[in-house]
């Protein structure tokens, strides 16, 4: 039972150039999430999906697109890298109401040159 | 959702309780108060939540003032593996998608 994963743990991208971040979960929750954590700040909402087929924009999607693969797959595309998007991301899955806590993957930290 | 204030940081020595406090005045009635933390590089990780009672797992305790308008974690018996950052978070029980707010967090260094 392996939880949240996420891939890569660790990417540079120069100024323009385009990448996907994936993410998995093998608790067969409903709900995934994309945070993204800047430098002594706490984490702000991307894109989130409440259930397979559905996606929403979160606090800050400008710059992001998002696909939900499949029920265990979350992924965040970011077509034209900025430095401005050098920062940690993190993927969460939940159960999508209550007070189900958030599970989440150990990060994939960009930079952007 | 309603918003919390934490203080910055907080230093505590090994063994002893570490007691964090979080403001949030303005909550509600459907709004539940959560804590998480973040240790170092790591993902942020649930410790707790409670409406108005007092609850305690076998990571911490949260207690709620009566009017609801402040809380406090208490980690009984703090060790090195509890410096972290820790977060509280006051959402609705049933909000669309079960979003989480997060602030600036606590820091919280337990010392030798």
């Amino acid at each position: 039972n392996a939880g949240v994963t996420q891939t890569p743990k660790f990417q540079v991208l120069k100024t323009g150039q385009s990448m996907t971040l994936q993410c998995a979960q093998d608790m067969n929750h409903n709900s995934m999430y994309w945070y993204r954590q800047d430098p002594g700040m706490g984490l702000r909402l991307i894109y989130y999906s409440a259930s397979e087929g559905t996606t929403d924009k979160g606090e800050v999607p400008n710059g992001y697109n998002v696909s939900r693969l499949n029920k265990r797959e979350f992924s965040l595309r970011l077509e034209s890298a900025a430095p401005s998007q050098t920062s940690v991301y993190f993927c969460a899955s939940s159960e999508p109401s209550g007070y189900n806590e958030q599970f989440f993957g150990p990060g994939t930290r960009l930079t952007v040159l | 959702d309603a918003k919390t204030t934490q203080p910055t940081s907080m230093d505590c020595a090994e063994g002893r309780a570490a007691n964090l406090p979080c403001n949030h005045s303005t909550i509600s009635g459907n709004e539940y108060v959560y804590w998480y933390r973040q240790i170092h590089s790591q993902g942020p990780q649930y410790i707790i939540h409670g409406l108005k009672n007092n609850e305690t797992n076998e990571m911490a305790s949260l207690i709620i003032t009566e009017d609801r308008k402040s809380s406090t974690l208490i980690l009984p018996h703090a060790t090195l593996r509890d410096t972290a950052v820790y977060y509280c978070i006051v959402r609705p029980y049933n909000n669309a998608g079960n979003m989480l707010t997060f602030g600036g967090g606590t820091r919280l260094m337990v010392k030798p």
